[in-house]
């Protein structure tokens, strides 16, 4: 079956550490996206992607960085510049078109700082 | 810019009592399409509903139902005789048509906290 797959389900981070967030789909979307959720903040956007080789900034994009090489794959970065970043990652994809307009959503790495 | 609103961030209610959540948005834009999203406590995210900007039409499905006003920029959402398997967070989010440009990220509210107590 066609999915997201999201891993690892939980990381743990030292303080000053680089972390990288794996996201893979096999649905053929062109379009992917982060998200970060925080309690009784709902979900906001970090980075999207709309095509290999190509990612625009979302609305929190300071500390992470991501990269599209493949079309199927879009790993997020949380850096040490992440000042707080202990929260519920979660990838999407999507099929743009006049027709098919669903989103797909990973199970989602919860990252926490120790 | 677009944005969701959703007021109640949390909602308790009994078993079998009816239940409306709440959605307000704001867009320039003419077409776009709105969503709900149920979040149980593992976390993934479960799609119940899709509606497009031209699509006034109320639906109702099994206990679920949506109620879509552009007049008043609502979208929101009642769950009949509702069960514990009910309680989760619920999420209302907007996206943009396509047109062939642009980005087609969701904008989601903060989203609505339903226990339902047996």
């Amino acid at each position: 079956d066609g999915g997201i797959t999201q891993s690892p389900k939980y990381l743990f981070r030292k303080e000053g550490q680089n972390v990288t967030l794996s996201c893979e789909q096999n649905l053929n979307h062109d379009a992917m996206y982060w998200y970060r959720q925080d309690p009784g903040q709902g979900l906001r956007l970090i980075y999207y992607s709309q095509i290999v080789n190509d990612f625009q900034k979302g609305d929190i994009a300071e500390g992470y960085s991501v990269s599209r090489e493949k079309k199927e794959s879009f790993p997020l970065t949380v850096t040490s510049a992440q000042k707080n970043p202990t929260a519920f990652y979660l990838c999407a994809s999507n099929f743009v078109s006049r027709t098919n307009y669903g989103y797909t959503f990973g199970s989602g790495t919860r990252l926490t700082v120790v | 810019a677009q944005k969701v609103t959703q007021a109640q961030t949390e909602i308790s209610v009994v078993e079998k009592e009816d239940v409306t959540l709440d959605c307000v948005y704001e867009t320039r834009d003419t077409t776009y399409y709105l969503f709900w999203y149920k979040q149980p406590p593992s976390g993934e995210l479960v799609f119940l509903i899709r509606r497009n900007s031209f699509d006034e039409q109320n639906e109702i499905s099994g206990r679920y139902s949506w109620n879509f006003q552009k007049s008043t920029s609502s979208f929101n959402f009642t769950i009949t005789a509702s069960q514990v398997v009910d309680s989760a967070v619920y999420f209302c989010a907007l996206s943009l048509s396509y047109s062939g440009a642009g980005s087609y990220q969701l904008t989601f509210g903060k989203g609505t906290k339903l226990s339902v107590i047996p």
